[in-house]
């Protein structure tokens, strides 16, 4: 009941195309979903996160689609550029403050 | 900007033998956590410390496993025997307060155990 669930492992896209990465929970506890974004040799930094008390979150390019009712939220790369390429993470926590991952998308933007 | 600085960056070591991994968390924090990243797999969580003590830890942190604030700045992942299995990039993160959740990490320390 603590896992997330995150698909597909890896994407590639094209320059200037959509990336949608998603994920799904099971524990109703968990109240905050944030993205991270990590590149080779370097630690997890925060995307983006959202909580369940709204639908979507917008910044610049990132834009998370969350849906309550289906345990799943997604992210959305708009125009995506080769400098996006990188392993992204969704991630859950609840008032335990453990963020639990997901297993972690490797996406690829091909120039 | 602020941020989390773990060291040493690599780590080797001979199996059954004693590490410390240190980190520095961001200043005004309260918050510190430990995870750990198996070479292609997901992060998981290991441990997470407030106000000197855990405050939860995951099933993989067992009895060969510690923490210590030993000062106010520095915040360590002691490994008392270490086994094959522990090779794997450790990460440090801390954070300002519960309810903004945010959590900084640094860029980690990658063990390998031989």
């Amino acid at each position: 009941q603590q896992q997330v669930k995150q698909s597909p492992q890896s994407l590639i896209v094209q320059k200037g195309g959509i990336s949608i990465i998603n994920c799904a929970y099971e524990n109703t506890a968990f109240d905050y979903f944030p993205w991270y974004q990590q590149f080779p040799g370097k630690g997890p930094a925060l995307l983006i996160a959202i909580r369940p008390d709204v639908s979507e979150k917008k910044e610049g390019r990132f834009t998370i689609s969350f849906n309550k009712s289906a345990k799943q939220f997604s992210l959305h790369i708009m125009d995506s550029q080769p400098g996006d390429s990188a392993t992204y993470f969704c991630a859950a926590q609840g008032g335990a403050q453990k963020l639990v991952f997901g297993q972690g998308t490797r996406l690829t933007i091909n120039p | 900007e602020p941020e989390v600085t773990q060291t040493p960056s690599h780590q080797v070591t001979q199996m059954g033998q004693e590490v410390i991994l240190r980190c520095v968390p961001i200043s005004n924090h309260l918050y510190f956590y430990w995870y750990r990243q198996i070479l292609g797999q997901k992060v998981e969580f290991l441990v997470s410390f407030y106000n000197n003590e855990i405050s939860e830890k995951s099933e993989i942190f067992d009895d060969q496993f510690s923490v210590e604030r030993p000062d106010g700045s520095n915040f360590t992942l002691k490994i008392r025997s270490t086994k094959l299995e522990d090779s794997a990039m450790y990460f440090c993160a801390s954070s300002t307060d519960r309810a903004k959740n945010i959590q900084y990490f640094g860029a980690g320390t990658r063990l390998s155990v031989l």
